[in-house]
């Protein structure tokens, strides 16, 4: 059984198109999260959600926009794409400050 | 703000060798201190956690010791194998405790 699971894996698209990346955890963390993993596999913090309340926006572009539905949920929105967002994108959960943290495999996100 | 360093960036040993890879992190008040290991293409696996008032950790032949004062752990291989080559990443909380800052990484080669 996968704990956090990230859909799609891959996602190929144009610029200016809007995606969305789906992500769920079966761990029963309180707290989620979205890295990016540049071309220089340096990751990055985007978003943390601690029961559906957002903590944590590290000057990212408006373009994105994280949505959690619920605890076990956390989907990443992106507008009007450009060919800077190509990257690998984590999700993550964690039960924050005394567990260590789950990653997803990651989703590859390629703007063309 | 917190910020972690990873010595060095890339390392090449001959199979059977024992090493050690460094980090440092400038905020020594941390929750937990987690080592990962990622694979060409793949995502993140965690190795160990250390939380705070632990000083290390043990599974197999992997040790990872943790001195906040002096901001700085180390991740120990032991016997060292082609299978162990891969990108290990270290990563340390944000000062509130809210996400984890990861270093930039390093690439081990092991050689048979």
């Amino acid at each position: 059984d996968t704990a956090v699971s990230q859909t799609p894996k891959y996602l190929v698209t144009q610029m200016g198109n809007d995606k969305s990346i789906k992500c769920e955890q079966n761990l029963g963390h309180d707290t989620m999260y979205w890295y990016k993993q540049d071309s220089k596999k340096f990751l990055k913090i985007m978003f943390s959600y601690n029961n559906k309340e957002l903590i944590i926006n590290e000057t990212v572009p408006n373009r994105f926009s994280p949505k959690s539905p619920d605890k076990a949920h956390l989907n990443l929105h992106i507008n009007s794409l450009e060919l800077g967002d190509s990257a690998v994108y984590f999700c993550a959960s964690s039960q924050q400050g005394f567990e260590g943290y789950t990653f997803g495999s990651g989703t590859r996100l390629t703007v063309v | 703000k917190q910020e972690v360093t990873q010595i060095p960036a890339a390392l090449s040993v001959p199979e059977g060798e024992n090493l050690v890879l460094n980090c440092s992190f400038t905020d020594s008040a941390i929750y937990n201190l987690q080592w990962f290991r990622q694979d060409p293409g793949k995502g993140l696996t965690s190795l160990l956690l250390i939380q705070s008032s632990q000083r290390e950790q043990t599974s197999g032949r992997l040790n990872a010791s943790l001195d906040k004062s002096s901001g700085r752990s180390t991740l120990y291989i032991a016997a060292s194998q082609p299978g162990d080559s891969a990108t290990y990443l270290c990563a340390a909380d944000n000062q509130a405790g809210t996400a984890l800052i990861f270093g930039k990484g390093t690439t081990l080669s092991v050689s048979s």
